[in-house]
């Protein structure tokens, strides 16, 4: 069975510092790997995903991700964060991708300090 | 700007009560989820339909919940008798098709309490 594992619960940040969410993952196969960001009452909206080639991936709003085959981990990254991104940060693997349903980590509040 | 609506946002009910969450897909989606959020298990997946039709439910307490598509524009969640721990956050998503490269769309949850 495919598992996620999101170690740290809370992360705090100072506004303007770089930013790294952490995301092991338990699969057999190669997986596909999701960040899902949560902001307070909203919906989940996808930040980036990872299905084959290229290890660093590009998202929205100036976040990357890389995929680490050897570690088991597909790590969230930000060079520098802004005040907005204070919110839930989720990492989700699929057996098919978006396809079928997704399992998620219990996700990493990202607490931005002025 | 395509989104997946859900209905109501919030619920309050008593113990016993039947509850029913709507939710209506993007329009050309195919593919609909029902997920569930605690604070103790996170998110969780209970089920989902392509082409209207489940594909998987096994996530789902059978004996109380049920989830049905009746037309390709809604889909519904039913809890009937509902309890106390049914109390979360329910998010439908709508995917466009059954690629792997699919994203899945989710909309903006139905807080459940349950008293």
């Amino acid at each position: 069975a495919q598992s996620v594992t999101q170690p740290d619960i809370h992360i705090t940040v100072s506004e303007g510092a770089s930013l790294e969410l952490r995301c092991n993952y338990s699969y057999g196969a190669t997986p596909y790997l999701f960040w899902y960001v949560q902001s307070p009452g909203q919906g989940l909206q996808l930040l980036l995903k990872y299905f084959s080639g290229d290890t660093l991936v590009q998202g929205i709003k100036g976040f990357e991700a890389e995929f680490k085959r050897s570690q088991s981990s597909f790590n969230l990254r930000k060079p520098s964060v802004h005040w907005s991104d204070a919110a839930e940060y989720f990492c989700a693997v699929g057996a098919s991708g978006g396809a079928d349903g997704l399992t998620f980590g219990k996700g990493t509040h990202l607490i931005i300090q002025p | 700007d395509a989104r997946v609506t859900q209905t109501p946002r919030h619920k309050v009910t008593e113990m016993g009560q039947e509850v029913t969450m709507r939710c209506q897909p993007i329009l050309g989606h195919n593919t609909v989820f029902w997920y569930r959020q605690t604070m103790m298990q996170g998110l969780e997946l209970l089920a989902y339909f392509r082409n209207r039709a489940p594909l998987d439910d096994s996530g789902m307490p059978k004996d109380r919940f049920s989830a049905e598509m009746p037309d390709a524009t809604l889909a519904t969640l039913k809890i009937q008798p509902s309890e106390p721990r049914d109390s979360a956050v329910y998010f439908c998503a709508s995917g466009p098709g059954h690629r792997s490269t699919d994203t899945q769309y989710f909309g903006p949850g139905t807080r459940l309490t349950v008293l």
